[in-house]
């Protein structure tokens, strides 16, 4: 079946440092790949999408590119601000399945 | 405009009990998920409703669990006799198109 594996974490970054948070997943078919970020005390909110291969999703600085030959989506940020601690969840849609799958997350931490 | 409200926003109930939780989803959503979020363990679907066709129950981890949405809009999952592996976060989403809308979610402490 469809699986997606994150980076475990948490992450710890310094202010205005550079972010990478790895995805990779396993799915048949051509799935959307999706980026969610949960900040504390709230629910799941859609960061950035990409529907095929080679699209780059964007969103508040954030951005990930479909490789469907690495089966990957890999979020960055080139400097990221203290905002943006949060769990980041990769997750794709409409592969062998109709149900989105999700990764188990990664916590960002960033210090001032 | 109003998201998905789910409710309550905490529930502590002891080993053996009935809970109910609520969700709310976006007015004119077709499609409402049921997923549990545990430490660690990331999300693990429960249920899918699509318009009124029957639902996915395939992600329900046993028979204590059970979910209906009325009206194809307000659902409730229903979790019997609970247990401590129960204790989690319940989020409820729902979708109009391809993206999810996701509600607080419920967390539920099972003593």
């Amino acid at each position: 079946g469809d699986s997606v594996t994150q980076m475990e974490g948490p992450v710890t970054l310094s202010e205005e440092a550079f972010l990478t948070i790895n995805c990779t997943y396993t799915a048949t078919g051509y799935p959307s790949l999706f980026w969610y970020v949960q900040y504390p005390g709230e629910g799941l909110q859609l960061l950035l999408k990409a529907t095929k291969a080679d699209d780059k999703g964007s969103n508040k600085g954030f951005e990930a590119t479909y490789r469907k030959e690495t089966t990957s989506f890999h979020l960055e940020k080139g400097s990221v601000q203290v905002s943006d601690s949060a769990v980041y969840f990769c997750a794709l849609e409409g592969g062998g399945s109709y149900i989105p799958t999700f990764g188990r997350g990664t916590s960002l931490i960033v210090h001032p | 405009g109003a998201g998905v409200s789910q409710s309550p926003s905490n529930k502590v109930t002891e080993k053996g009990k009935d809970v109910e939780l609520r969700c709310d989803p976006i007015s004119g959503h077709t499609a409402l998920y049921w997923y549990r979020q545990s430490l660690g363990q990331g999300l693990e679907f429960l249920i899918y409703f699509q318009g009124n066709s029957a639902p996915d129950k395939s992600g329900l981890p046993s028979d204590r669990f059970s979910a209906e949405r009325t009206g194809g809009s307000v659902s409730t999952l229903t979790i019997q006799r609970t247990q401590q592996e129960d204790s989690a976060v319940y989020l409820c989403a729902s979708s109009g198109r391809d993206t999810l809308h996701f509600g607080n979610g419920t967390r539920l402490t099972v003593t």
